[in-house]
């Protein structure tokens, strides 16, 4: 199957509050799992991505998490702010194609 | 550096026509893909072309066509256009050159899309 999984579709957090998304995939075939940001009227763009055989990545205050026995990985955003608010897409790689989770729409407020 | 530029980023047609949009990768990228973004159906895969060859391909009818030219640019076509391919069409460039090479850098870097409305 190439289908990932994603969740929750939108998401309010408070200023300062942790965002956690979360995804699932079926194809142990992926090879590399990256999330995008998409901003209204933009393109998705790249904020961070992990490998299968790594259990976390941190880049300031985003980091993933990485189960793959569970085939599942999250997006967790520290001391989210206003800025943060946006829709979040996780995706999984295999080949040169990637397959998108359906998105997380998410709202920061002060 | 450039990012992907794509054109145009606006356009309406009418049902039975046909459409034509363009993508210039990042400079050095030689492999650009096309997704289809909706609000229902998300962010799907059209195609991908590598070194002017189609190298992978989505489940779309073959009215979704796509070319890539020498310079890298690519461009995909429509044709009988219909109400259901109103979407964001978007290009994504990268220097990813086969399943064994892995490395951040081969990520897709996305274009703002090119947004057609199907009237």
């Amino acid at each position: 199957q190439q289908q990932v999984k994603q969740s929750p579709q939108s998401l309010i957090v408070q200023k300062g509050g942790i965002s956690i998304i979360n995804c699932a995939y079926e194809n142990t075939a992926f090879d590399y799992f990256p999330w995008y940001q998409q901003f209204p009227g933009k393109g998705p763009a790249l904020l961070i991505a992990i490998r299968p055989d790594v259990s976390e990545k941190k880049e300031g205050r985003f980091t993933i998490s990485f189960n793959k026995s569970a085939k599942q990985f999250s997006l967790h955003i520290m001391d989210s702010q206003p800025g943060d608010s946006a829709t979040y897409f996780c995706a999984a790689r295999w080949t040169s194609k990637l397959t998108f989770g359906t998105g997380t729409r998410l709202q920061v407020t002060l | 550096k450039a990012g992907v530029t794509q054109t145009p980023r606006y356009l309406i047609k009418t049902r039975g026509q046909q459409v034509t949009l363009s993508c210039s990768p990042i400079s050095g990228h030689r492999s650009v893909s096309w997704y289809q973004q909706t609000p229902g159906q998300g962010l799907q895969f059209l195609f991908e072309y590598f070194s002017e060859t189609q190298r992978n391909k989505g489940n779309f009818p073959g009215r979704f066509s796509g070319r890539q030219f020498s310079n890298s640019r690519s461009e995909m076509n429509v044709s009988t256009l219909e109400l259901g391919d109103s979407a964001l069409y978007l290009c994504a460039s990268s220097s990813f050159r086969g399943q064994s090479e892995f490395s951040g850098a081969n990520v897709l870097t996305f274009g703002a899309g090119s947004r057609l409305t199907v009237l």
